[in-house]
């Protein structure tokens, strides 16, 4: 089975502070895919991320960057400089092989920036 | 990138009567949509995957005749609350994916229901 996991519940950070926000996840195989969501007030889940389980480098996007480490399960994502617009439920996801897969999420993360 | 669509974004039902939320997509064909369920600071659990043409396979402890799901088209999934409950009232989300787009692709989520039964 598996199983996503986002240790922060809730993290609270001053404007321009760099944050991270971690993901753990398991499972038995070797071809998988990760994914993190961001889910603003407004409710909908916006993509913001997908990496598979062959891909390991680190990917950076803006102020957004994610660190894929297969020896620990992890897959962590950074913000740089955050800003209020940030404040957000991050959803850390996990899906296997195949277009017709579901996605397993983590409880998610509650970022607050505050000004 | 492709667009799901989700209606109504928020509906508020009598106790008792049932409520159908579409989900659809609106510039791709989706042989398979997903509905998930979030609850207040929760995270989102899969209920059931929506296959066009045929029934519906639903996770383990949901109830599938009260939550009816029908897929009769390739761009359009319908999950119908039957019987709503205040305990039913709950954030609902569909997702679907491109399998056009090529490999292995993210799941486009729609907007999402707020569903309230009092």
């Amino acid at each position: 089975a598996q199983k996503v996991t986002q240790a922060q519940t809730e993290i609270s950070v001053v404007e321009k502070e760099d944050v991270t926000l971690d993901c753990v996840y398991e499972t038995r195989d070797t071809t998988y895919y990760l994914f993190w969501y961001k889910q603003p007030p407004s409710g909908e889940l916006v993509f913001l991320i997908r990496r598979n389980s062959f891909d390991e480098q680190n990917e950076i996007s803006g102020r957004y960057s994610w660190n894929f480490q297969k020896s620990t399960s992890s897959f962590n994502f950074t913000i740089t400089a955050s800003q209020v617009v940030d404040s957000a439920v991050y959803f850390c996801a996990l899906s296997l092989q195949g277009g017709s897969e579901k996605l397993v999420f983590g409880k998610g993360t509650k970022l607050t920036v505050n000004p | 990138g492709a667009v799901v669509s989700q209606h109504p974004s928020r509906v508020i039902c009598k106790s008792g009567t049932s409520v159908k939320i579409e989900c659809r997509s609106l510039d791709f064909q989706a042989t398979t949509m997903f509905w998930y369920r979030q609850f207040p600071k929760k995270s989102l659990m899969l209920m059931a995957t929506s296959n066009e043409g045929s029934k519906a396979t639903y996770e383990q402890g949901v109830e599938k005749d009260k939550f009816l799901i029908n897929h009769a088209s390739l761009t359009l999934s319908t999950l119908t609350v039957t019987s709503a409950h205040p305990e039913d009232s709950s954030f609902y989300i569909c997702s679907a994916r491109d399998p056009d787009r090529g490999g292995y692709t993210e799941a486009f989520f729609g907007q999402g229901t707020r569903l309230t039964v009092v």
